[in-house]
């Protein structure tokens, strides 16, 4: 089955530094999603990309489609306390493939 | 607009009890999924409904069950509860086709003691 590689697992940075992180995937997506989860919620949407190649920006969080369809980023600005959480990444095939979540990133910032 | 609500927020149970858990999605979204998220771990597929029907099942047994009612709110139905079912079980809604992004309500925590 398809499966998500994320990294890094988790990493301490100093508040106001900038942050990446990637997924990788040994199938293709026609959809990749990015989720941000605070501890004992649910996750919530942060950016949606559908075509290869594209670049799409939410405030400080940019996030990429990578052109072999078979990885994303996500890169987050400057840096600040409330970024602390959980990092998914999310794939999608098409139809009614189900999607398919990395196993996250988290992320502690140091004030 | 209100987002996904789940109820209950915690269930406590006993090993071979049964569950039940409940969904409302967003209004104007058809499809339902659930997910199970056990301690520091990643989303795990359990269920997706959509327009009233099953369209996919993740790599769980039997025991672990759903349904979609006609206003499109869902229930996920644990049977013969096991220890290791413990966790919290996520509720998603999206428009329908599954083409879409999903948004997910803020999770029932289920104890099996």
């Amino acid at each position: 089955g398809q499966q998500l590689n994320q990294s890094p697992q988790s990493m301490f940075i100093q508040e106001g530094e900038d942050v990446s992180m990637n997924c990788t995937s040994s199938s293709i997506f026609n959809t990749w999603l990015w989720y941000k989860q605070d501890p004992g919620e649910g996750p919530v949407l942060l950016i949606a990309l559908y075509k290869a190649g594209e670049l799409t920006s939410n405030g400080r969080l940019t996030a990429q489609f990578g052109i072999t369809r078979k990885d994303s980023f996500l890169n987050i600005s400057a840096s600040i306390p409330s970024d602390v959480g959980i990092y998914f990444c999310a794939g999608k095939s098409g139809g009614y493939q189900k999607v398919t979540f990395g196993t996250g990133t988290k992320l502690q910032v140091i004030p | 607009e209100a987002g996904v609500t789940q109820s209950p927020t915690h269930l406590i149970k006993t090993r071979g009890q049964q569950a039940t858990l409940r969904c409302s999605p967003i209004s104007g979204h058809t499809s339902v999924y659930w997910y199970q998220q056990a301690l520091g771990l990643g989303l795990q597929f359990l269920l997706w409904y959509d327009e009233g029907e099953e369209r996919n099942r993740g790599n769980f047994p039997p025991r672990f069950s759903g349904r979609q009612f006609p206003n499109y709110s869902s229930e996920l139905n644990v049977n013969a509860l096991e220890l290791e079912d413990s966790a919290l079980y996520l509720c998603a809604s999206s428009l329908s086709g599954g083409s879409y992004e999903q948004y997910f309500g803020p999770g029932t925590r289920l104890t099996v003691t």
